[in-house]
């Protein structure tokens, strides 16, 4: 069945670069995304890319993916306090290509 | 648009009580999605609609959780009757079409249900 796997924590430092994982297994996903949720609020679509691309860059944010491996990256960088939040991975899948999301990963930026 | 709106944000209720929680999508979207997130589960889909009509209730947990979507701006989710585990935030979100797009799904705030 579908899974989406990601490492549930990670802390950086204010001003490094953040860097979040996430592992996914339905090869004919055509969207994959990053949802970003803070306290207390609803998941918020930060980026997407599209399936037949490797790369997408979006101000701060950069977002890899490697197909083969089936490995997709959100890259923040000078990471800002205010980019602490729950950031959840999505691909789409099943005969609908509906939503299948991660556990999320909650990224701390210490000062 | 204001976007998807779901009432009401915090529910406090007694174990046994009837629960209902209520959704409004964005206009013209046809997909309508009910999820619950607890720290232990993460995020799980309930269950899915596409233009009114019930698509997949798998993730329902049991008979005491129940869904309508009487017309396409409305939507609730109901609990008879609930229990102090099924305390989680519940969302609602809506999208074009049931996936594939750019355009992902649309997440109301949630309702903070806390059953004591």
């Amino acid at each position: 069945g579908e899974d989406v796997e990601q490492s549930l924590f990670l802390s950086v430092r204010e001003g490094d670069s953040s860097v979040i994982n996430c592992t996914y297994t339905d090869s004919s996903s055509t969207y994959l995304y990053w949802y970003k949720q803070e306290p207390g609020a609803g998941l918020q679509l930060l980026t997407y890319i599209f399936s037949n691309m490797d790369m997408k860059q979006d101000q701060r944010l950069t977002v890899l993916l490697n197909k083969k491996d089936k490995h997709l990256s959100l890259r923040i960088a000078d990471t800002q306090t205010g980019d602490s939040a729950i950031y959840f991975c999505a691909e789409t899948s099943g005969s609908a290509r509906q939503l299948t999301f991660g556990s999320g990963t909650q990224l701390t930026v210490l000062p | 648009d204001a976007g998807v709106i779901q009432s009401p944000r915090h529910e406090v209720t007694e174990m046994g009580q009837e629960v209902t929680l209520r959704c409004k999508p964005i206009s013209g979207h046809n997909s309508l999605f009910w999820y619950r997130q607890t720290m232990m589960r993460g995020l799980e889909l309930l269950i899915y609609f596409n233009n009114n009509v019930p698509i997949d209730d798998s993730g329902m947990p049991e008979d005491r959780f129940s869904a309508k979507m009487p017309n396409a701006s409305f939507s609730t989710l109901k609990i008879q009757p609930s229990e102090p585990r099924d305390s989680a935030v519940y969302f609602c979100a809506s999208s074009p079409e049931t996936g594939g797009l750019s355009s992902g799904y649309t997440f109301g705030s949630g309702t903070r249900l806390t059953v004591v």
